[in-house]
């Protein structure tokens, strides 16, 4: 059974496009929701993460929203730019001990 | 180094043979993981250390599968009479216990033919 399920799969868009990517989980007892960014050839690298006690945090361009009555939450990035083009992983955890992944999407940003 | 490092970078096995990849995590994390990640995938959970207990290897797909961690510093995968399923990246990932951030090394990608 999927923990995570992540959609969509692919993103295309345009420089300056704020591409969203959603994410939904089942499991009432995560308690950490990070996002990850993924290049090729390369490990993840985590790029924001938001506990389930506020309904948005802000790093920068990137912006999570967090719905816990829907079990939801999204990634935001503003402005984006080529450089944002790479897979992004969302992800639920407990106790920090074992974190559940979803299946990721490709973001291309056109210039 | 400053990051997790992992060896080999790309294994080729065949099928039947036994292969064992290394990370050395980032000095004094505390935690390490294991994930595998399928082509196309996000990464899959394998199994847990806190210092040199195994705390979790519920994610480990069969009994040809093993982790240790022998002195909380360096851990090796082993993967016995490798499968041709078995072909994956396998990332290892450290952290501050007690600490959400996850430090991903480059991963092990391993193919079996």
């Amino acid at each position: 059974q999927q923990q995570v399920k992540q959609s969509p799969q692919s993103l295309i868009v345009q420089k300056g496009g704020i591409p969203i990517i959603n994410c939904a989980y089942e499991n009432t007892a995560f308690d950490y929701f990070p996002w990850y960014q993924q290049f090729p050839g390369k490990g993840p690298a985590l790029l924001i993460a938001i506990r389930p006690d506020v309904s948005e945090k802000k790093e920068g361009r990137f912006t999570i929203s967090f719905n816990k009555s829907a079990k939801q939450f999204s990634l935001h990035i503003m402005d984006s730019q080529p450089g944002d083009s790479a897979t992004y992983f969302c992800a639920a955890g407990y106790n920090f001990n074992k974190f559940y992944f979803g299946s990721g999407t490709k973001l291309n940003v056109k210039p | 180094g400053a990051g997790v490092s992992q060896s080999p970078r790309y294994k080729v096995a065949k099928r039947g043979q036994d292969v064992a990849l290394r990370c050395d995590p980032i000095s004094g994390h505390v935690s390490l993981f294991w994930y595998q990640q399928a082509l196309g995938q996000g990464p899959e959970f394998l199994t847990y250390f806190q210092n040199e207990a195994q705390l979790d290897k519920s994610g480990l797909p069969s009994d040809r599968f093993f982790a240790e961690r022998p002195e909380g510093s360096v851990s090796t995968l082993k993967i016995q009479r490798t499968q041709q399923e078995d072909s994956a990246v396998y990332l290892c990932a450290s952290s501050v216990q007690g600490r959400g951030e996850l430090f991903f090394g480059e991963g092990s990608r391993l193919t079996v033919l």
